[in-house]
């Protein structure tokens, strides 16, 4: 069976901080590893995807998430946060037949 | 593209009564959808899974009497929560997978709130 813990429920951080939300997840097969964003009120936007190749993926709004496989994790982070970041974030692992499974998700909250 | 729309996204409903949410892919066609539930401040658990023309495949603990799933279309898939109580307040997002070749995609939905008094 396939899972995925996010280490962290909540992550406050000053703005144009760098922060890290992690991300373990425990397979006996090959992976899929997906992160999500989701405002308040609003369904789920895909922000970045490892599906083999480099380790290293990055989205368009400057997050980043390196695939570790000795390590079973897929950690995203960000070198500088903005307001804007604030919402709840999701890890997912894709299962079988596709089926997505989410991580608890991490609350990530920016200060100015 | 790959745009998926939920109607309606907020609805509130009496005890006791039935409410549909629809999902819709509006730019493809989907070969599967899937309904999830999310309570606030928690992950997303996945419902059930429907496919055109076929019976939903529901999760372990999922009522399918309550819970009734129907994907008449390629673009569209309906959740109806029957005889709703309270404790189905809930935010439901559908969400839509266009290419078995690639499993893992699919495109979500903006999420329907349910409130039920």
């Amino acid at each position: 069976a396939q899972s995925v813990t996010q280490l962290d429920s909540q992550v406050p951080v000053f703005e144009e901080a760098p922060v890290e939300l992690r991300c373990n997840y425990s397979s006996s097969v090959s992976v899929y590893l997906f992160w999500y964003v989701q405002y308040p009120n609003q369904g789920l936007q895909l922000l970045l995807k490892y599906l083999s190749g480099s380790t290293l993926v990055e989205s368009i709004n400057g997050f980043e998430a390196e695939f570790n496989k000795s390590q079973t994790s897929f950690h995203l982070r960000k070198p500088s946060v903005h307001i804007s970041d604030t919402a709840e974030y999701f890890c997912a692992v894709s299962g079988q037949g596709g089926k997505l499974i989410f991580g608890q998700g991490t609350e990530l909250s920016v200060k100015p | 593209g790959a745009v998926v729309s939920q109607h309606p996204s907020r609805v509130i409903c009496k005890s006791g009564t039935s409410v549909k949410i629809e999902c819709r892919s509006l730019d493809f066609q989907a070969t599967t959808m899937f309904w999830y539930r999310q309570f606030p401040k928690q992950s997303l658990m996945l419902m059930a899974t429907s496919n055109e023309g076929s019976k939903a495949t529901y999760e372990q603990g999922v009522e399918k009497d309550k819970f009734l799933i129907n994907h008449a279309s390629l673009t569209l898939s309906t959740l109806t929560v029957t005889s709703a109580h309270p404790e189905d307040s809930s935010f439901y997002i559908c969400s839509a997978r266009m290419d078995l070749r690639r499993p893992y995609e699919q495109y979500f939905g903006p999420g329907t709130r349910l409130t039920v008094t």
